[in-house]
């Protein structure tokens, strides 16, 4: 799978939007690029995946260059409730027509009131 | 529908000792798979079963065991304990091999 590179923590204020940006320089053909959510003590939630171009959803929207290499979070207006661990992960079916999700490190934001 | 159910959520074991955790995909999902989180990282994953047989595994040792029920309930199984087995484990269950993962809130594990 492909490794993924994400900033280690980042803070934000109330209210503003945050884009939180993942490197994937060897993506292949048939990865998707998927978000997750985590806080403390709790199992990773689902956030949002695409493919290429954008992909937008109730909580988020994620943007994907032509070249895929790279790929942008934003979260708009964020509130407190939204300080977590955010994981990129990038990752399609194997050769054996299975999927597995490898997670990095994540992001950590901070929102500050 | 209830998500992903882990039990128990905590758990104190001494070292060399065995322990099981629990895991009740969500309705519907026939896939589950293991993590294992440990504080500050994010997660590792352990293997993947289906139809009742392993069919992915991560870098963990053989001390790391499974089982997947025809109800599609699984347990992980750690044998020989050992401090650094202390960790988060986490279960998600998915549709298929491609599905969405769902996640459940984890087991805690202590191992003194």
């Amino acid at each position: 799978l492909a490794k993924t590179t994400q900033p280690i923590s980042m803070d934000s204020y109330e209210g503003q939007e945050v884009n939180i940006t993942c490197s994937h320089n060897n993506i292949a053909t048939n990865d998707y690029i998927t978000w997750y959510q985590q806080f403390p003590s709790q199992g990773p939630r689902f956030i949002i995946q695409g493919y290429k171009t954008k992909v937008t959803n109730e909580v988020a929207s994620l943007f994907i260059p032509a070249d895929r290499k790279s790929s942008t979070l934003s979260l708009p207006r964020v509130s407190l409730s939204d300080t977590a661990v955010y994981y990129c992960l990038v990752g399609g079916l194997n050769s054996g027509g299975y999927q597995k999700v490898t997670f990095g490190t994540g992001t950590k934001l901070q929102v500050i009131p | 529908d209830a998500g992903v159910t882990q039990s128990p959520t905590h758990l104190i074991k001494t070292r060399g000792q065995q322990v099981t955790l629990r895991c009740s995909p969500k309705s519907g999902h026939d896939t589950v798979s293991w993590y294992q989180q440990a504080l500050g990282q994010g997660p590792q994953f352990i293997f993947q079963y289906y139809e009742e047989e392993e069919r992915q595994r991560g870098n963990f040792p053989d001390r790391f065991s499974g089982h997947q029920f025809p109800n599609y309930s699984s347990e992980l199984n750690v044998n020989a304990l050992l401090l650094g087995d202390s960790a988060l484990y986490l279960c998600a269950s998915s549709l298929g091999g491609d599905g969405e993962a769902f996640f459940g809130q984890g087991t805690r594990l202590t191992v003194v």
